[in-house]
Parts: structure tokens; C-alpha cells; sequence
């Protein structure tokens, strides 16, 4: 593919439900990263992973998310009962090499919490 | 706190007019700063990157500018047209790894006819 997919496009979770998010990056990409953008706000950084290796956590809100990338490829998002306060763009970017110097960003998963 | 602030927060212009958006950061320490914009719906894509030697960078019809010494860039867009309208966000880049960014809130651009 010739750029970031990330599916579904749209998604409506009742509170309390989990979800699971996918990211597909540019095939060969090293580095891919999740940030979660609420309405009208700028993205903020929830995770980074390395290949299959998550590098840097710090950005997820709770235990109640969590990130994978078992091959260094496809990633994906959870989100364990989710909350309304979760509702957000979630956003997948790759990049490359190692570090963020050209990210390239997928349209997003919208998830809405009812 | 790292905070990367922008003005104006939404800017509307008369299509083929210039404009020129403000960023100001607080970052520490300072690795690039990068310009992208949002369509509606879409993932933000790079419109220009400038490190800390770089003072101005053009892409097309977008133009940053960088004062490492006053922490602030803009980013002029000349002869505007209707497919500029988008959200234009800073983005300042940070830390040993390089890839810790902080967003800005962005601009929201209308171009009108």
C-alpha cells in the first residue's frame, strides 16, 4: 500500500465494551508510534514501538490501554472497558528509521463511547 | 511542561491572499520543529521540518521560519487557494530519541471564494 491504513475508520463501543484498534504502516517501516487526538485538540503521544519492540509506554492514560506489535508490522491498539472519556481520533504514524524525523500518519480510527 | 501554543486559533481569507500562522514552544530539549496540516477526516501530513541551524524552509507555496533564540516559527502560505483549507499544526520534536513530539492545537484555515 502507498501509505498508513488504519481500520476500522469508525468505530461505536457502549462504555464498559472493549475495542481493538489496527495499524497498518508503510511496509518496512522501522518505527510506528499511536496518539490519541481529542476534538479540537492536537494529537498527544501514547506509545512508540521499535520493530515488535514498545520503546517508550508512557503516553498511554491507564492500564486500561494496551499496544502491540508482535511481528515489527501490523499493530494494534485495545482498549479495555472503555470509557467515554475515550472517545477520541486515534491516530497511527510510521516513520522509516529509527526516532520520529518523517512521520507518516494514517487517517485515524474515530471511536465513540456511548 | 512542554507547550507548543499557536495563533490564531481559526483565521478565515479571501482566496489568492497571503496569511501567515504564529507558533510559539516551550520545549526543552529541542530537536526539529515541524508544520502539518489536517484535512478534515485525515491524518496530519508534513508540510516542512527545520533543526535547530535551519532558519527558513519552503514547500510549494508554504514558507517556515524559525528563531531558535525567541522559541517561535511561522508559517506564511502565499496566493492561497480553496485546497488550503485545513488545519495547520506546529509540532516541536524533543528529547535524546528525537521522537517525543508536542502538538499545537493547531489553526483552522478557511479559504473562501
Amino acid at each position: 500500500g502507498a501509505g498508513v491504513s488504519q481500520s476500522p475508520r469508525y468505530k461505536v463501543a457502549k462504555r464498559g465494551q472493549d475495542v481493538a484498534l489496527r495499524c497498518d504502516p508503510i511496509s518496512g517501516h522501522v518505527s510506528l508510534f499511536w496518539y490519541q487526538q481529542a476534538l479540537g485538540q492536537g494529537p498527544e503521544f501514547l506509545t512508540y514501538f521499535q520493530n515488535e519492540a514498545q520503546l517508550d509506554k508512557s503516553g498511554l492514560p491507564s492500564d486500561r490501554f494496551f499496544a502491540e506489535r508482535p511481528e515489527g508490522s501490523v499493530s494494534t491498539l485495545k482498549i479495555q472497558r472503555t470509557q467515554q472519556e475515550d472517545s477520541a481520533v486515534y491516530l497511527c504514524a510510521s516513520t522509516r528509521g529509527r526516532g520520529s524525523y518523517e512521520q507518516y500518519f494514517g487517517p485515524g480510527t474515530r471511536l465513540t463511547v456511548t | 511542561k512542554n507547550q507548543v501554543e499557536q495563533s490564531p486559533q481559526s483565521l478565515i481569507i479571501l482566496e489568492g491572499k497571503n496569511c501567515t500562522l504564529q507558533c510559539n514552544y516551550t520545549v526543552s530539549p529541542f530537536s526539529n520543529l515541524r508544520w502539518y496540516k489536517q484535512d478534515t477526516g485525515r491524518g496530519p501530513v508534513s508540510l516542512t521540518i527545520m533543526t535547530f541551524s535551519e532558519n527558513t524552509k519552503s514547500n510549494g507555496r508554504y514558507t517556515a521560519t524559525l528563531d531558535a533564540d525567541t522559541k517561535q516559527s511561522s508559517l506564511h502560505i502565499t496566493a492561497s487557494q480553496l485546497s488550503d483549507s485545513a488545519s495547520y499544526i506546529c509540532v516541536v520534536a524533543w528529547g535524546a530519541g528525537s521522537y517525543q513530539l508536542t502538538f499545537g492545537k493547531g489553526t483552522k484555515l478557511s479559504v473562501i471564494p
